[in-house]
């Protein structure tokens, strides 16, 4: 059974578009987190949900919108794509706000063209 | 703010050792965790340290030495499986209300040759 799981796991698209991507995870976890991996690796957290409840949000555009409907998914809605806006997104987990043994969904490419 | 320094490549041969170096400069320093990331996959957590010494898990090991913001991953007996990228990350405690944040080094790219 997957742990933690995105769709989908590529996405391309053309500037101005809105886009979503899932995550769910049944791991039990209380705690789901939103990444961005960029072209040079870097990964770098963008929101962390802790009990469907908004913990972290990180300097983001506001383009960028969370949604946690329930513990188990958080969903990522990114309105008017931008170019900049290419990058690899991760989703993680963890049992609670600690950030301790995290486990990563698989990843969404997004490529804006 | 947060600084994580980590060397940028390493290359190291089948069935040596290798040390993998991450310094830190945090305030609210609340631990270090280590995770290795293949290319084109997600990240998977190896290890965690929040008081100073080693932590010993199979052929991997990772040290802390909080007075000198160091921290060390060493991989014994490499395998070829074991090229990849080490992410040190940070965790930090901030603020009254306990907020935790993490931030992620860019990683240490290691090729094992043959």
């Amino acid at each position: 059974d997957t742990a933690v799981s995105q769709t989908p796991k590529y996405l391309v698209t053309q500037m101005g578009n809105d886009k979503s991507i899932k995550c769910e995870q049944n791991l039990g976890h209380d705690t789901m987190y939103w990444y961005k991996q960029d072209s040079k690796k870097f990964l770098k957290i963008m929101f962390s949900y802790n009990n469907k409840e908004l913990i972290i949000n990180e300097t983001v555009p506001n383009r960028f919108s969370p949604k946690s409907p329930d513990k188990a998914h958080l969903n990522l809605h990114i309105n008017s794509l931008e170019l900049g806006d290419s990058a690899v997104y991760f989703c993680a987990s963890s049992q609670d706000i600690r950030f301790y043994e995290q486990y990563f969904g698989p990843g969404t490419r997004l490529t804006v063209t | 703010g947060q600084n994580i320094d980590q060397p940028t490549e390493m290359t190291a041969t089948e069935g040596a050792i290798v040390q993998i170096n991450c310094t830190y400069q945090t305030s609210g320093f609340n631990g270090l965790f280590w995770y290795q990331q293949h290319a084109g996959e997600a990240p998977t957590f190896l290890s965690y340290n929040v008081l100073d010494g080693l932590e010993e898990k199979g052929r991997f090991s990772s040290f802390l030495s909080r007075s000198k913001g160091y921290s060390y991953l060493l991989l014994k007996e490499l395998q070829m499986k074991d090229s990849a990228s080490y992410l040190c990350a940070v965790r930090s405690l901030e603020g009254g209300a306990g907020s935790y944040q993490l931030t992620f080094g860019k990683g240490t790219k290691l090729s094992v040759i043959p």
